[in-house]
């Protein structure tokens, strides 16, 4: 089975900075990854998939890269609104997310 | 726009079983995957299983022996009922849409809103 390791757990951070969390696959994953966020008391949503394309409707500032086991997602300008969890999706036999990042608004 | 709306009982004592039902609406049923996962308070996100219109199901191992669902394409409304529930089951559940492809890409492109269940006598 395919493990997704998730980092940073959290992270605080700053109107306007720029924000990475980074994905790790146990084996090459190609390009299959996504990623979600999730603001508290609402369902996920997604923002990119398939590593780096970004879902219709979804601000340019989210930016997907990445391929084979290493991942990166990065908000080019932190924004108040950015404030929620980010999980990674990938799927081996069945769909497996990473455990969350907690991206708090300093 | 496709939205999906669960619906059921919030409380399930230990050893019942577990009744949800998801409504779509926007959108046919007939097509797409449609797939349970679930949240435990302040944890992360676990996928139950999906459902393809057909009737084609595919569980996550770890909950195969006690998962089972069901879709009524004639009301575009898929279920999960989970047995022998546990405190360790209590959640929020959410329905949401899915792709899956052969090439190993998948993702999940719309939810519902969850709902929360309580597993407690």
């Amino acid at each position: 089975d395919i493990q997704i390791t998730q980092s940073p757990s959290s992270l605080s951070a700053s109107v306007g900075d720029r924000v990475t969390i980074t994905c790790q696959a146990s084996q090459d994953i190609s390009d299959y990854l996504n990623w979600y966020q999730q603001k508290p008391g609402k369902a996920p949503k997604l923002l990119i998939y398939d590593a780096s394309n970004l879902e219709t409707g979804v601000p340019s500032r989210f930016i997907g890269s990445g391929s084979g086991t290493d991942f990166a997602f990065t908000i080019s300008s932190l924004q108040p609104e950015d404030l929620a969890t980010y999980y990674c999706q990938s799927y081996d036999n069945i769909p497996r997310f990473g455990q969350g990042t907690r991206l708090e608004i300093k | 726009q496709v939205q999906l709306q669960e619906s059921g009982p919030g409380l399930v004592k230990p050893s019942e079983t577990l009744s949800l039902t998801c409504t779509v609406s926007g959108g046919s049923i007939t097509s797409y995957y449609w797939n349970w996962i679930r949240q435990p308070p302040g944890k992360g996100l676990e996928w139950i299983g999906y459902i393809y219109y057909s009737g084609r199901t595919t569980y996550n191992p770890s909950l195969q022996s006690r998962v089972t669902m069901s879709v009524d394409t004639s009301k575009n409304q898929f279920s999960l009922k989970l047995n022998s529930v546990t405190a360790a089951d209590t959640a929020v559940y959410y329905c949401a849409r899915g792709e899956f492809y052969a090439s190993g890409s998948s993702n999940f492109d719309f939810w519902g809103q969850g709902t929360l269940v309580t597993v407690s006598a």
